[in-house]
């Protein structure tokens, strides 16, 4: 079956970076799109970005653009977020979820918690 | 951005009661081919969210039946037909017509 396994929660200084990763099994990842999602904790959800496994074609949400960078590594099916010049807003849980049928999200990692603090 | 507005923002429901959630959008998602990209999730108490109706109103894998979605143009309804203990947690409507991306601002459905 299909599954999204994300790395374990960061605790990471103010202005550092950070790389996030989403290991996937099930399904031919190289031939599918991901999508990074942000979720402040009590708040609701946004869109960080996308990108095709196929060509490493990346599409980002302008509020994320310089923030957000986008990769993946077809030779073991994970796809990677950084996180760069990191403020205590960008504290968050980060989901990945693979692109399915109609441009839905019906498979979802279990989210890895960001959390900066000096 | 296209701006998702969802009423009520709170629903305290008993175990079999039918309910429903509202979402109006800022603009049409009907987008030149004719599809409108509404999608609605749930997404229980520390767990990722769940896809539970797409394109408006196709059911989600393994999603139960009590579960519908309807509406267009702007104005779209989940409708939980007999509420069971399992359903709480927050619902999200997000669209994907317009980019970027965005949700709604979520309803939290509580058991009484």
């Amino acid at each position: 079956q299909v599954k999204l396994q994300q790395s374990g929660a960061e605790l990471v200084k103010p202005g550092a970076s950070v790389k996030l990763s989403c290991k996937t099994s099930g399904y031919t990842f190289s031939t599918s799109y991901m999508s990074w999602f942000k979720q402040i904790p009590g708040q609701s959800i946004e869109w960080i970005g996308m990108i095709y496994a196929g060509d490493g074609g990346t599409g980002y949400n302008q509020k994320f653009k310089g923030k957000a960078t986008l990769t993946v590594d077809t030779s073991s099916s994970t796809a990677y977020m950084d996180l760069s010049s990191l403020t205590t807003e960008d504290s968050a849980v980060y989901f990945c979820a693979r692109v399915a049928i109609a441009a839905s999200f019906a498979y979802w990692g279990q989210g890895t918690l960001v959390t900066v603090s000096s | 951005d296209v701006v998702l507005t969802q009423t009520p923002s709170t629903l305290s429901a008993t175990i079999g009661q039918s309910v429903s959630i509202s979402c109006r959008s800022s603009q049409s998602l009907l987008d030149s081919a004719g599809n409108t990209y509404l999608y609605w999730y749930l997404q229980r108490p520390g767990q990722s969210p769940q896809l539970l109706i797409y394109l408006v109103s196709n059911l989600g894998s393994g999603v139960p039946n009590r579960f519908s979605g309807s509406g267009s143009g702007t104005d779209f309804t989940l409708k939980i037909s007999g509420v069971e203990a399992e359903d709480l947690g927050v619902y999200y409507c997000m669209q994907a017509t317009h980019a970027p991306l965005t949700f709604g601002s979520g309803t939290k459905l509580e058991i009484k």
